[in-house]
């Protein structure tokens, strides 16, 4: 049973340019969580989806940033227009049910705007 | 609005010394506490997950005890070995619909051989 997938590792991109960052969640799992860790911060919460649905935003930055787990296919993070400040470690988590049940970390995608 | 301090920051100590690590927040309403590892440019590998009806959990060397009402965590790592040397973070996840975590800065961890 792979761990929650993450793609691509690493991203550079341009300032102005677009980010797509992928989640493939641990099999069987439905829930899914997006995390932002800055350089010398911890990591925050972004997103939480389910499946189709859109839980909890709170994290999100109020421009720019999307997120989507469509019915088929990873969950999908998108940065619109990047900036030097979106350079960071993205994580995603998964897990199998609501409330309290273990999240399970991806390994990340290292995103560098240059 | 829920607060997780790890302090210090980074701890170095010689092998096989047992340790302990803190973990402090500010809002006892919480559903669960997780502790984490992360390697350098690595993802995060969960240690060990405390309800908060648990009192504690052990894994191996590793224990981790949750004191739900002071708002406080220990990870307890016994004979420590250079292959612990990393970052351990703490989270914790709040009472509610779902289990987004709110996290500390974490403490490095540098075991000397």
């Amino acid at each position: 049973n792979a761990g929650v997938m993450q793609n691509p590792r690493h991203l550079v991109r341009r300032r102005g340019q677009e980010a797509r960052l992928r989640c493939s969640p641990m099999k069987g799992h439905s829930h899914v969580y997006w995390y932002r860790q800055l350089p010398e911060e911890g990591l925050k919460f972004m997103v939480y989806l389910q499946k189709e649905n859109i839980i909890d935003e709170s994290g999100m930055p109020k421009e720019r940033f999307s997120a989507e787990f469509p019915k088929e296919g990873p969950s999908i993070l998108r940065i619109q227009q990047v900036v030097r400040g979106d350079s960071a470690a993205y994580f995603c988590a998964s897990s199998l049910g609501q409330r309290g049940t273990e999240a399970f970390f991806g390994q990340g995608t290292r995103l560098t705007v240059v | 609005k829920q607060e997780v301090t790890q302090i210090p920051a980074a701890l170095s100590v010689p092998e096989g010394e047992n340790l302990v690590l803190n973990c402090s927040f500010t809002d006892s309403a919480i559903y669960n506490l997780q502790w984490f590892r992360q390697d350098p440019g690595k993802g995060l590998t969960s240690l060990l997950l405390i309800q908060s009806s648990q009192r504690e959990q052990t894994s191996g060397r590793l224990n981790a005890s949750l004191d739900k009402s002071s708002g406080r965590s220990t990870l307890y790592i016994a004979a420590s070995q250079p292959g612990d040397s990393a970052t351990y973070l703490c989270a914790v996840s709040p009472t509610g619909a779902n289990s987004k975590l709110t996290f500390g800065k974490g403490i490095t961890l540098s075991v000397r051989p």
